[in-house]
C-alpha cells in the first residue's frame, strides 16, 4: 500500500455525531487525496491536497472538511455525520508530479446509523 | 460526474481466455490509467497510457487509447483465477493531471 495507513479501518457511528479518520502517508508525498466508493457510483473525490495547508475540494465535498497540517498527514471530517455518508473510504497520494499516478490506502468502512 | 464509463459492467470467463474492459470518456486528457480492485482493498495502480500512445504493453496487459473516438480498452490475455477483481478506467484533464476521475468499474469474474 506505498507507506499510507488509515484510521480507524472500521467505524460505526451515530447520525449527528462528528467523525475524523485519518491518512498517514511516510513518503513525504506532495499530493493526497480523500475518495468515497458506493456501489453504482464507483470512486468519487471529496478533497485532495496540494501541500501543507493547500487544499481543494473534489465532487462530492458537500458534509466533509479536510486538513493537512503535516505533510504526512491528511485527515478528513464529517461535522454532523448522516446515513448518506455510509461508504468506504480511501485515501490516495500521487507519485508523479507530471503523470499521477496514484496510490491507495486500504480503505474505511464508515457506518452511521 | 464520471467522465469515464467502463463497459461491460461484468464479465465472466474461464481460466485461459482472454478478457477485454473498454473506457469511454467525454473530454481531452493528457494520460489514462487502470487499475484493479480486490474485494475488500484498495484500488492497483495498473498502466498509465499518455495521450500521444496508442498502445501499451506490461507483462500480459495490453492498452489501447484512440483519442478520437475518446476511448480505451483493457486486455487482459491468458487470464487466471487471481485476474478476479474489478478494473477501473481513471482520466484526467489536459487542465490538469493531479486530479483523476474514475469510471464505475468492470467486474471481471475469471472462473477455474
Amino acid at each position: 500500500d506505498a507507506g499510507i495507513t488509515q484510521s480507524p479501518r472500521h467505524k460505526v457511528t451515530e447520525t449527528g455525531t462528528p467523525v475524523t479518520l485519518r491518512c498517514h502517508q511516510t513518503e513525504n508525498h506532495r499530493y493526497m487525496y480523500w475518495y468515497r466508493q458506493d456501489p453504482g457510483h464507483g470512486l468519487r473525490l471529496i478533497h485532495y491536497s496540494y501541500g501543507v495547508k493547500d487544499t481543494d475540494k473534489g465532487e462530492v465535498s458537500d458534509g466533509y472538511s479536510v486538513s493537512r497540517s503535516k505533510t504526512e498527514d491528511f485527515l478528513l471530517t464529517l461535522e454532523s455525520a448522516t446515513s448518506s455518508q455510509t461508504s468506504v473510504y480511501f485515501c490516495a497520494i500521487s507519485v508523479g508530479e507530471v503523470r499521477h499516478e496514484q496510490y491507495f490506502g486500504p480503505g474505511t468502512r464508515l457506518t452511521v446509523t | 460526474s464520471q467522465q469515464g464509463e467502463e463497459d461491460p459492467q461484468a464479465l465472466s470467463i474461464q481460466e485461459g481466455e482472454n478478457a477485454t474492459m473498454n473506457c469511454s470518456y467525454k473530454t481531452s486528457i493528457n494520460n489514462l490509467q487502470w487499475y484493479r480492485q480486490n474485494s475488500g482493498r484498495g484500488l492497483v495502480h495498473l498502466i498509465l497510457i499518455r495521450s500521444n500512445e496508442r498502445e501499451k504493453h506490461s507483462g500480459r496487459l495490453r492498452v489501447t487509447l484512440d483519442t478520437s473516438k475518446k476511448s480505451s480498452s483493457l486486455l487482459i490475455t491468458a487470464s487466471r483465477a487471481a485476474d478476479t477483481a474489478s478494473y477501473f478506467c481513471a482520466t484526467d484533464s489536459v487542465g490538469g493531471s493531479e486530479k483523476l476521475v474514475f469510471g464505475k468499474g468492470t467486474k471481471l469474474t475469471v472462473n477455474p
